[in-house]
């Protein structure tokens, strides 16, 4: 299957702080790639879909100026926490629509990365 | 309505069972369907698709697909611990849709 992959891993920061975390494409081009948040044996909750080129579009709740979220070219999108807070201690998993497969709608996920805000 | 609804579990199975998961989905012109299988602590990885009415055979996996029913399952034949899991349906209408995805169900193998 397609690769995509999310960096840093995990990471750790003072509260108060922001973050950037990356998510690449590396065989296809995408379009389309989706960020998520997901908190301890919960679902994964969709916080935004990142078109290339254009503004990201958020889910209903999430605060487009708190998650910045930035896909200036087919193979890269940045999910950048503002200003973190413990409650944004969270998984947070990007994924990407691989346009070859599944008629454009077959997704791939990056590894995710483990925010930890103190 | 939820648009992709499964059961959360937990399913427990003994080892070497069959394991059956199912999901139902609202939109009549979905096209596309997904199985993504998620360990815990880590990212959800795709492990079945399909596209038409019946079954398709992917090893130990078999996905069933019923479009009439709008009802898509996924079977783990001789199930095994590390099949030990939380299991993702995802829908989409095809092109360049939305991809919806349930909320997951979780298999619990037991040796």
């Amino acid at each position: 299957g397609a690769v995509v992959s999310q960096h840093p891993s995990w990471v750790i920061c003072k509260s108060g702080t922001s973050v950037k975390i990356e998510c690449r494409s590396l065989d296809f081009q995408a379009t389309t790639m989706f960020w998520y948040r997901q908190f301890p044996k919960q679902s994964l909750m969709l916080m935004a879909t990142s078109n290339e080129g254009s503004k990201a579009t958020y889910e209903q709740g999430v605060e487009k100026d708190k998650f910045l979220i930035n896909h200036a070219s087919l193979t890269l999108s940045t999910l950048t926490v503002t200003s973190a807070h413990p409650e944004d201690s969270s998984f947070y998993i990007c994924s990407a629509r691989d346009p070859r497969q599944g008629g454009g709608n077959t997704i791939y996920f990056g590894e995710g990365s483990w925010l930890t805000v103190v | 309505q939820k648009e992709v609804e499964q059961n959360s579990g937990p399913l427990s199975v003994p080892e070497g069972a069959i394991a059956s998961l199912n999901c139902t989905y609202s939109d009549r012109g979905s096209q596309s369907f997904f199985w993504y299988r998620q360990y815990s602590g880590k990212s959800p990885e795709l492990i079945m698709s399909i596209y038409s009415n019946g079954d398709k055979e992917d090893g130990r996996f078999t996905a069933q697909l019923n479009k009439a029913s709008q009802y898509v399952s996924l079977l783990i034949r001789d199930s095994q611990p590390s099949d030990s899991a939380t299991y993702l349906c995802a829908v989409s209408s095809g092109g360049y849709q939305k991809v919806t995805f349930g909320t997951g169900t979780k298999l619990q193998v037991i040796p």
